[in-house]
C-alpha cells in the first residue's frame, strides 16, 4: 500500500515552460487535492476533486488546471510557468469531505522556475 | 487573508519542556480543527483533530484545547522530545468544504 505518490520529486523550469504533475493514490479515496506550500503561508487549496471526472477551483487556481480522468490520478498542468509558481506543490486525498475525514499527504514536489 | 493565525512562528523548547502553539480563527462555521505534523522533505500527517463538541483532547503527550467563545485552539506539546522537532499546522473546516491551514510552527526540541 503505496497510499499517496507524487511524480516528479524535483523539477526546475524556465519561465513560459509547461508542465504536468501526476497524483496518484491506491486508497480508493473519492477526494483529492493539489496544494501548494510556501514559506510564512502554509498550505493554499489550489483545485480539488470530489470524484472522477470532476474537478473545482480551490483558494488559489490561476494560473493552474487540474484533470481526474482516473479516481486513482489527479494531474495538476502548468501551462505557462512563472517564477511566481515556485513552490513545493503537495497532493492530497481523502476518502470522504475535509469535515470528517484525514488528509492524506504525498511526499511533494518541488518546482523551481527560473 | 489569513483567516486562521497561527503562533508563534517559531519556537525553541528543552527536552522535557512544554510546547504551545495557538491557532485563532474568524469564520464561525469552522467545525473541525486538526493539526498535523510535518517532518522535513515530508508531507504533512494527522496529528491530532477536534471537534467544537469539547473543550479539550488528549493523545498521549499532545493535547488540543478548544475555546469557542474565543474562536481559537491550540496544541501543546508535554514532554517534548527531539523527535518532536518538525512543523505544526492548525488547520479548520466546514461541512461546505471551505478550509484554511494556519502559516505554521517550526519547533526545536534541544537535547
Amino acid at each position: 500500500n503505496a497510499g499517496v505518490t507524487q511524480t516528479p520529486k524535483f523539477r526546475v523550469l524556465k519561465t513560459g515552460q509547461s508542465m504536468t504533475l501526476l497524483c496518484a493514490q491506491d486508497m480508493n479515496h473519492e477526494y483529492m487535492y493539489w496544494y501548494r506550500q510556501d514559506p510564512g503561508m502554509g498550505l493554499r487549496l489550489i483545485h480539488y476533486s470530489v470524484g472522477e471526472g470532476t474537478t473545482a477551483k480551490g483558494e488559489v487556481p490561476d494560473g493552474y488546471n487540474v484533470s481526474r480522468l482516473k479516481k486513482q490520478n489527479f494531474l495538476l498542468g502548468l501551462e505557462s510557468a512563472a517564477p511566481s509558481q515556485t513552490s513545493v506543490y503537495f497532493c492530497a486525498s481523502t476518502y470522504g469531505g475535509l469535515s470528517t475525514d484525514t488528509q492524506y499527504f504525498g511526499p511533494g514536489t518541488r518546482l523551481t522556475v527560473l | 487573508q489569513q483567516q486562521v493565525k497561527q503562533s508563534p512562528q517559531s519556537l525553541i523548547v528543552q527536552k522535557g519542556g512544554i510546547s504551545i502553539i495557538n491557532c485563532a480563527y474568524e469564520n464561525t462555521a469552522f467545525d473541525y480543527f486538526p493539526w498535523y505534523q510535518q517532518f522535513p522533505g515530508k508531507g504533512p500527517a494527522l496529528l491530532i483533530a477536534i471537534r467544537p463538541d469539547v473543550s479539550e483532547k488528549k493523545e498521549g503527550r499532545f493535547t488540543i484545547s478548544f475555546n469557542k467563545s474565543a474562536k481559537q485552539f491550540s496544541l501543546h506539546i508535554m514532554d517534548s522530545q527531539p523527535g518532536d522537532s518538525a512543523t505544526y499546522f492548525c488547520y479548520a473546516t466546514d461541512s461546505w468544504g471551505k478550509l484554511q491551514f494556519g502559516a505554521g510552527t517550526q519547533v526545536v526540541v534541544t537535547p
